[in-house]
């Protein structure tokens, strides 16, 4: 069954502040890093990606970092916004693994505060 | 159409009962994922579908049939199912099986809220 008072870890921000998040990962093979977004009731969706041969991306209000030195991604969003509030999670692949298996991250909980 | 739609929406079923899952993607994608997620946890893979042969099957209990009719269709059927194969069941697709061209991102469905009682 479900573990009793098991928490995400939750980000609270009020509306129109930069968000941080943030995602450490331990396989050193992994080179293609993904960000989805995940509102309740639905799918992830997609927001952002990143190889390893690059440190920084950018899209629309949102940032990905990568640190390949400490195994670490972050994402930035601007502005946020209401519709931002949701369950964020980082997620890698190798890119000789074949298939796109993509390991998830633990994932974390931001909530917009109006 | 960049879409995976999966039915039902909703599904509540016996332990004794026979029932499937549909996912259909029209991307023209040629891997196709089926994922179980728990509350508050990430998305587990179940299984991956790379040009419609079972590529990865991550040890899964064989309540769980999958199968994939053609390029745009993955099914899962269940049977015998246990309480605690209550989920979230998301499937999801992408463009290159074999990322010979480089990492695609995965698609994901809205899912399948199953419940087992």
């Amino acid at each position: 069954g479900e573990s009793v008072g098991l928490h995400l870890p939750t980000l609270s921000v009020q509306e129109g502040d930069n968000s941080i998040i943030n995602c450490a990962y331990s396989n050193s093979a992994s080179d293609y890093f993904i960000w989805y977004k995940q509102e309740s009731g639905k799918g992830p969706q997609f927001i952002i990606d990143i190889r390893s041969n690059m440190d920084k991306r950018q899209g629309q209000r949102v940032t990905v970092l990568l640190n390949k030195t400490v195994k670490h991604l972050s994402l930035q969003i601007a502005a946020t916004q209401p519709g931002d509030s949701a369950v964020y999670f980082c997620a890698e692949t190798p890119l000789n693994h074949g298939n796109n298996r993509l390991a998830f991250g633990k994932g974390n909980q931001v909530v917009v505060i109006p | 159409d960049t879409e995976v739609t999966q039915t039902p929406k909703h599904l509540v079923m016996g332990m004794t009962n026979k029932k499937s899952l549909k996912c259909e993607q029209h991307m023209g994608h040629r891997a196709m994922y089926w994922y179980k997620q728990k509350a508050k946890k990430p998305p587990e893979l179940m299984f991956v579908y790379s040009y419609e042969k079972l590529s990865i099957n991550e040890s899964v209990p064989s309540r769980f049939s999958p199968e994939c009719p053609n390029s745009s269709l993955l099914n899962l059927h269940l049977h015998a199912l246990q309480p605690e194969d209550s989920a979230l069941y998301l499937c999801a697709s992408s463009q290159d099986p074999d990322r010979t061209s480089g990492p695609y991102e995965q698609y994901f469905g809205p899912g399948t809220r199953l419940t087992v009682t």
